[in-house]
C-alpha cells in the first residue's frame, strides 16, 4: 500500500505571497492532519480533517488554512508569507480504531514539505 | 539531514546497549501518548503507544512506561542497533470529537555508535 505522499518536496517563497500544499493519504483514510516543524517550536498541530470537515485546530493564525476533499486528499494554504513560515510542513493520515478502551489513532506521516520564505 | 532542534537532548550508546529516552508532558488530561521516531529526512514514525489507564506496555524490542503521578513517559530500547538512531519524540493526546489533538515533546536524538 502507498503511503502518505506531499507535493511539493521543497518550495522557495517570498514574504507576502502564499503558498499551496498538497497531501494524499493512505488508500483508505478518511483523517487528515496537518503539522509544522521548526527547529525552534518542534512539532506542532495545525488541523485535521475528516470527511471534508475540519475536526479539530491547532493555535495558528487565519492565516493558515486547509481544506479536504471527497476523495481525502487535503490541503493546506498560507496567506501572506512570513519569515518565520519557514518550516519542514508535514501530512499524516489515520487509520482510526474504535477499541474497548477508547480511540486509538495510528497516524502515518509524509516525508513533508520543506518551504523555505525569504 | 533534517533537524528538528538546535539544542535537542543527546543520548550517546553503543550498539547493543539499552537505551532509556525520557519525556516529561504537561496536561494531566491527556489520555493517550505516542512515541515517535523520526529519521533524517523523514517524517515520524510510529513507535509505540500506551494509554492513560495502563503503566506499561511492550512491543517488538520497545516498552513504554508511563507514570502518571508525576506526568513522565519513558521510552526503553532494548539491543540498540545503529539503525535506530534517530529523534525521538513522544506526544500527548487529548481527546476531543472523536479523535485527537496532539502536543509534541521537543524530542531527544539518540545517537548509536557501532
Amino acid at each position: 500500500k502507498a503511503g502518505v505522499t506531499q507535493t511539493p518536496r521543497y518550495l522557495i517563497k517570498t514574504r507576502g505571497q502564499q503558498v499551496t500544499l498538497s497531501c494524499s493519504p493512505i488508500s483508505g483514510h478518511r483523517s487528515v492532519s496537518w503539522y509544522q516543524q521548526t527547529p525552534g517550536q518542534g512539532l506542532q498541530f495545525l488541523f485535521e480533517y475528516f470527511s471534508e470537515t475540519q475536526r479539530n485546530k491547532g493555535n495558528f493564525p487565519g492565516r493558515f488554512s486547509g481544506r479536504q476533499f471527497s476523495n481525502s486528499r487535503s490541503e493546506m494554504n498560507v496567506s501572506t508569507l512570513e519569515l518565520g513560515d519557514s518550516a519542514l510542513y508535514l501530512c499524516a493520515s489515520s487509520l482510526v480504531s474504535r477499541l474497548a478502551g477508547g480511540i486509538q489513532e495510528t497516524q502515518y506521516f509524509g516525508p513533508g514539505t520543506r518551504l523555505l520564505v525569504l | 539531514g533534517e533537524s528538528v532542534g538546535l539544542h535537542l537532548p543527546t543520548l550517546s550508546v553503543q550498539e547493543g546497549d539499552n537505551s532509556i529516552i525520557n519525556c516529561a508532558y504537561s496536561n494531566s488530561a491527556s489520555d493517550y501518548f505516542i512515541w515517535y521516531k523520526q529519521e533524517s529526512g523523514k517524517g515520524p514514525q510510529f513507535i509505540i503507544d500506551i494509554r492513560s489507564n495502563m503503566d506499561k506496555r511492550q512491543g517488538q524490542r520497545v516498552t513504554v512506561l508511563l507514570n502518571k503521578t508525576v506526568k513522565h513517559l519513558s521510552l526503553q530500547i532494548a539491543a540498540t542497533q545503529p539503525g535506530d538512531s534517530a529523534v525521538y519524540f513522544c506526544a500527548e493526546n487529548r481527546g476531543t470529537g472523536g479523535s485527537y489533538i496532539p502536543t509534541f515533546g521537543r524530542g531527544t536524538s539518540l545517537i548509536v555508535h557501532p
